[in-house]
């Protein structure tokens, strides 16, 4: 099974700040890594898929990058919609899918 | 517009069955992966089983093998979950969800509450 160790467990921001999440993958899993964006109450919402493509709707200011065992999910600037959980999950070598712990991106 | 609606959840006691159902709609349900997820409260996402379009093959997470078993009707567009031998660690919200080999989980439903409580 894949691990994915998701850092920090929270971080804590201001609107207009840049939001860097990390999440790392016990063996490589290509490129095959998504991202979603959870809000309370809310369904999770595809953000990221395959490392680095944004789903559609999804704003410019999310990005992803990284291959292998290392990814990164980038706010550029936070709007005040973007506090939130973030979760990682693989796609690589399944099952089991496998998803992060989560990030949770606070107002600082 | 795609859309996924469960229903079936609720209060089980220990030991006991439901069974969770998702309509689907706005794609071709047939030609789709769907699977659950499910969420504890407070906590984080788990997958709980798949089923593809393609052969009705079935997965499921070690937790709820053997317990659960993931069926679709593709003549109705309908994606089941029977859950057997419910425990307390089985609470949670359900989700059903549509899955894509490269786009990942790209639709998921609202959730269905499942409590298993004495």
């Amino acid at each position: 099974e894949i691990v994915l160790t998701q850092t920090p467990a929270t971080l804590s921001l201001s609107p207009g700040e840049r939001a860097t999440l990390s999440c790392r993958a016990s063996q490589s899993v290509s490129s095959h890594l998504a991202w979603y964006q959870q809000k309370p109450g809310q369904a999770p919402r595809l953000l990221i898929y395959d490392a680095s493509n944004r789903a559609a709707g999804i704003p410019v200011r999310f990005s992803g990058s990284g291959s292998g065992t290392d990814f990164t999910l980038t706010i550029s600037s936070l709007e005040p919609e973007d506090f939130a959980v973030y979760y990682c999950q693989q796609g690589s070598n399944w099952p089991p899918l496998t998803f992060g712990g989560g990030t949770k991106v606070e107002i600082k | 517009e795609v859309e996924l609606v469960e229903s079936g959840g609720g209060l089980v006691k220990p030991g006991g069955s439901l069974r969770l159902s998702c309509a689907a709609s706005g794609f071709i349900f047939s030609a789709n992966t769907m699977i659950w997820v499910r969420q504890a409260p407070g906590k984080g996402l788990e997958w709980v089983s798949s089923i593809r379009g393609s052969n009705n093959y079935r997965y499921y997470a070690d937790s709820v093998k053997g317990r659960f078993a993931i069926s679709r009707d593709n003549t109705d567009n309908s994606l089941y979950l029977q859950m057997n031998s419910l425990r307390a660690d089985d609470t949670g919200l359900y989700y059903c969800a549509r899955y894509d080999d490269y786009v990942n989980i790209d639709y998921w439903g609202q959730g269905t509450l499942v409590t298993v409580s004495s």
